[in-house]
């Protein structure tokens, strides 16, 4: 079974452009998961996503958006980039259904982007 | 704010030794796991202890949970140069939120 998939792995934007990150879930999960890594704030959970709703979303600002599609693939923009938004974004998968806890993620490899 | 706090911030060893990990974290959670991350790749999950249970075991991996200090450790025996990497625990709260809070990770380095 093919595992979660991250495209693009890295890219570099200039401060006030946009960036779109798009993320594979294994196949039959239908909740996918965003986080956001960098060395000072370490992981941070940006939302979740589960039948093309959004179910929870963390404390970022407004310009960090996502949705789901119905094949349960799902994207996260970016608007407006600034510097600190360089990061490693990780998407991951679950089994997870409405109502149950969370359990084991399944991390994809991640997308690397840089703001210059 | 992340609310697991991971002691100690690194830890080298060599290959053979043991490897102890300890996580603190400050809500009551329903579970917490443990991920491991190779230089910036990908996280994979490793173990999940439930808030009842008290110790689980996966192959050389040994996790212990304590509810009432709001605490866990990992052990990792008889530790291999390939184990070097980064360790995080993960809690998810007893709201069901569906998200896991991170700790800041131990670097674990395992000299051959």
């Amino acid at each position: 079974k093919a595992g979660v998939t991250q495209t693009p792995r890295y890219l570099i934007k200039t401060r006030g452009q946009q960036v779109t990150l798009s993320c594979s879930p294994i196949s039959g999960h239908r909740s996918v998961s965003w986080y956001q890594q960098t060395p000072g704030q370490g992981l941070q959970f940006l939302f979740e996503y589960f039948s093309e709703t959004q179910r929870n979303k963390g404390n970022f600002p407004g310009r960090f958006s996502g949705r789901q599609f119905s094949n349960s693939r799902s994207e996260m923009n970016v608007s407006t980039l600034e510097l600190g938004d360089s990061a490693l974004y990780l998407c991951a998968s679950s089994l997870r259904a409405s109502g149950q806890n969370t359990g084991e993620l399944f991390f994809g490899e991640g997308s690397r982007l840089t703001v210059l | 704010s992340q609310q697991g706090e991971e002691d100690p911030q690194a830890l080298s060893i060599q290959e053979g030794e043991n490897a102890t990990m300890n996580c603190s974290y400050k809500t009551s959670i329903n579970n917490l796991q443990w991920y491991r991350q190779n230089s910036g790749r990908g996280l994979v999950h490793l173990i999940l202890i439930r808030s009842n249970e008290r110790e689980k075991h996966s192959g050389r991996l040994r996790v212990t949970l304590d509810t009432s200090k709001k605490s866990s450790s990992l052990l990792i025996t008889a530790s291999r140069a390939a184990d070097t990497a980064s360790y995080f625990c993960a809690t998810v709260g007893s709201g069901n939120t569906g998200k896991l809070i991170f700790g800041q990770g131990t670097t674990l380095q395992v000299k051959p």
